[in-house]
Parts: C-alpha cells; sequence; structure tokens
C-alpha cells in the first residue's frame, strides 16, 4: 500500500516547456487534489477532482490544466512554464473521515 | 472570502518550553478544522477537530476548537528538537467535492537545545 505516490521528485525546466506531473493512489478515494507551495504563501489549492472524470479549479488555476481518467490517477500539466510556476506541487486525496493524504511533493523550477 | 490566518509566523524556542500556536478562521459552510505537520515533505495529519470544546490529545500535543469564536490552538508541552516544523491549519468546508481545505501560511517552529 503505496498511499499516493508523485512523479517526479524534481524537474527543472526553461520558460515555455511543457510537463506533465504525475499522482496515483492505491487507497480507492474519490477526491483527489492539486496544491502548490511557495514560501510565505501556505498551500494553495490548483485543480481538484471529485470523483473519476470531473474536475474543478482551485484557487490557483491559471497556467494549469488535469486530468481524472481513472479513479486512481490524477495529473497536472503545465502546457508553457513560467517562472513563477517554480513551486512545490503536492498532490493530495481526501477520504470522508477528512484526513487528508499528500504524495512526498514535486520541486519544480522553471528557468 | 474564505480564509485561514495563522500566528505567530514564526516562533522560536527551548527544549522543555510549552508552546500554544493560533488559528482563525472564516469558512463559508465550515465542516472541520484540521491541523498538520509538515517537516522537509509532505504534511502529515495531526488532528481534525469539528466540535467545541472537546479536546483531542496525542502524547504532548492537543488542540481544541472554539466555533463561536471561530479559533483553534494547538499546544505543545515539554517540546523536543524533533518539534521543529512548520504546522498548517486548515478549515474544511462543505464543498461541492465532499470539502475542501483551506490552508492557512503557517507557523514555522524552531525548538533550540
Amino acid at each position: 500500500n503505496a498511499g499516493v505516490t508523485q512523479t517526479p521528485k524534481f524537474q527543472v525546466l526553461k520558460t515555455g516547456q511543457s510537463m506533465t506531473l504525475q499522482c496515483a493512489q492505491d487507497m480507492n478515494h474519490n477526491s483527489m487534489y492539486w496544491y502548490r507551495q511557495d514560501p510565505g504563501m501556505g498551500l494553495r489549492l490548483i485543480y481538484y477532482s471529485a470523483s473519476e472524470g470531473t474536475t474543478d479549479k482551485g484557487e490557483v488555476p491559471n497556467g494549469y490544466n488535469v486530468s481524472r481518467l481513472n479513479k486512481r490517477e490524477f495529473s497536472l500539466r503545465l502546457e508553457s512554464a513560467a517562472p513563477s510556476q517554480t513551486s512545490v506541487y503536492f498532490c493530495a486525496t481526501l477520504p470522508v473521515s477528512d484526513t487528508q493524504y499528500f504524495g512526498p511533493g514535486t520541486r519544480l523550477t522553471v528557468l | 472570502e474564505d480564509k485561514v490566518v495563522q500566528s505567530p509566523l514564526s516562533l522560536v524556542v527551548h527544549e522543555g518550553d510549552t508552546v500554544t500556536l493560533n488559528c482563525s478562521y472564516e469558512v463559508t459552510n465550515f465542516r472541520s478544522l484540521l491541523w498538520y505537520k509538515q517537516e522537509k515533505k509532505a504534511p502529515t495529519f495531526l488532528f481534525m477537530l469539528t466540535s467545541s470544546g472537546i479536546e483531542k490529545k496525542s502524547g504532548r500535543l492537543s488542540s481544541i476548537l472554539d466555533k463561536k469564536e471561530l479559533f483553534s490552538i494547538l499546544n505543545i508541552t515539554a517540546t523536543q528538537t524533533g518539534d521543529s516544523a512548520i504546522y498548517l491549519c486548515a478549515g474544511a468546508n462543505y464543498g461541492g467535492s465532499q470539502g475542501n481545505l483551506i490552508f492557512g501560511k503557517g507557523t514555522k517552529l524552531s525548538v533550540k537545545p
């Protein structure tokens, strides 16, 4: 039981490049979330997915797209990376009990 | 606009001290208040509070919620260097997705030997 896994752990991109952050969970949770964490800003919600096939914008969705193709996986895509997207990205699930499980994070640097 | 405010933003204490971390919230359709500890990686869950006045305890950590005054506190007694971390508070609401979490900016606690 791996919980929530994320790949990659680290990534460096040049401005304008694209990439997809992958997240998978093996806990059979319905809801999945993508957050970004910046110094002094706490955790900010980018997108979330209440269930397979549905996605909704969070607080800071601009510049990102997501895809929830099945219950296990929720991916975050940067189509044209910008330096402002340099951050640590966390994927998380939220079961009914409110105990949110986080993935280990992806540290992204955009040059 | 929903918001969660934590104070202080940072705190330095010595081992053995007792600390109190504060969290105030304004969350529409409030459901619960959560505390997390974040060391070098992902946040790890500490407490979930849904009812006023009922203290939750785990070892040297305890937390309580006041739904009338819209705040929560996290107490750590007899602090140890291993308690050094960022402590995050989050308000959960009844959003469309079974609930969303609004996070505060965190309190960075440093415990000196």
